[in-house]
């Protein structure tokens, strides 16, 4: 069965410093990979969407950056961090046809 | 730049059906209803999608009118685990490169005791 993992599950972080979060799926191969960020009380942003290997769409301009080294492993950066990164960071897979997609359990970072 | 509109929140009381209304007028003939919840703190879980019959699982059924611009998810017997955002997507199946899932501001559900 597919599953998906994302680490770590919360993090705090200074301002200025670096941010990698990592997505990685099992058991599918040739994903949509998607990485959402949802502020406190605010609805769900779509960072980055990708569809293959080194394929990054990004969505909004901002200091985040993401890439995909392998097929099932999709991670988010920052070389530096600001307090509006502040969020509850979602990592997201589907298959091809698009039929159903299946988040992670979601990294709630708070930048100080 | 979501093309569905839901009301913001509804209440429901326990034990009977949530009705929960979408409408997608611009909705393309290739286009299905996708439906989603967030319960607080976690990812959004998949629920169901259709594109004109309407469709039952085991968590709802969603009800499509004949012209598909609007679109109904009913839980059937509604329980407090169930209050959460609820989010009506519109997108193709067999996806080209641009239809990226994008969630609109959804339904808040609240399941009142």
């Amino acid at each position: 069965s597919q599953t998906i993992h994302q680490w770590p599950a919360t993090l705090v972080q200074p301002v200025g410093s670096p941010l990698s979060l990592e997505c990685t799926v099992e058991g599918t191969s040739n994903p949509n990979l998607y990485w959402y960020r949802q502020a406190a009380g605010r609805g769900l942003q779509l960072l980055f969407y990708s569809v293959g290997i080194g394929q990054i769409s990004s969505e909004v301009p901002q200091n985040l950056s993401a890439s995909r080294p392998q097929d099932r492993q999709f991670i988010l950066s920052s070389k530096k961090l600001l307090l509006s990164d502040s969020g509850f960071y979602l990592c997201a897979w589907e298959d091809r046809r698009g039929t159903e997609a299946f988040f992670g359990q979601g990294t709630r970072l708070t930048v100080v | 730049d979501a093309k569905t509109t839901q009301p913001p929140s509804m209440d429901c009381a326990e034990g009977r059906a949530a009705n929960l209304p979408c409408n997608h007028s611009t909705i393309s003939g290739n286009e299905y209803v996708y439906w989603y919840r967030q319960i607080h703190s976690q990812g959004p879980q998949y629920i169901i999608h259709g594109l004109k019959n309407n469709e039952t699982n085991e968590m709802a059924s969603l009800i499509i009118t004949e012209d598909r611009k609007s679109s109904t998810l009913i839980l059937p017997h509604a329980t407090l685990r169930d209050t959460a955002v609820y989010y009506c997507i519109v997108r193709a199946l067999y996806l080209n490169r641009d239809d990226k899932i994008i969630f609109g501001k959804g339904t808040r559900l609240h399941i009142l005791p």
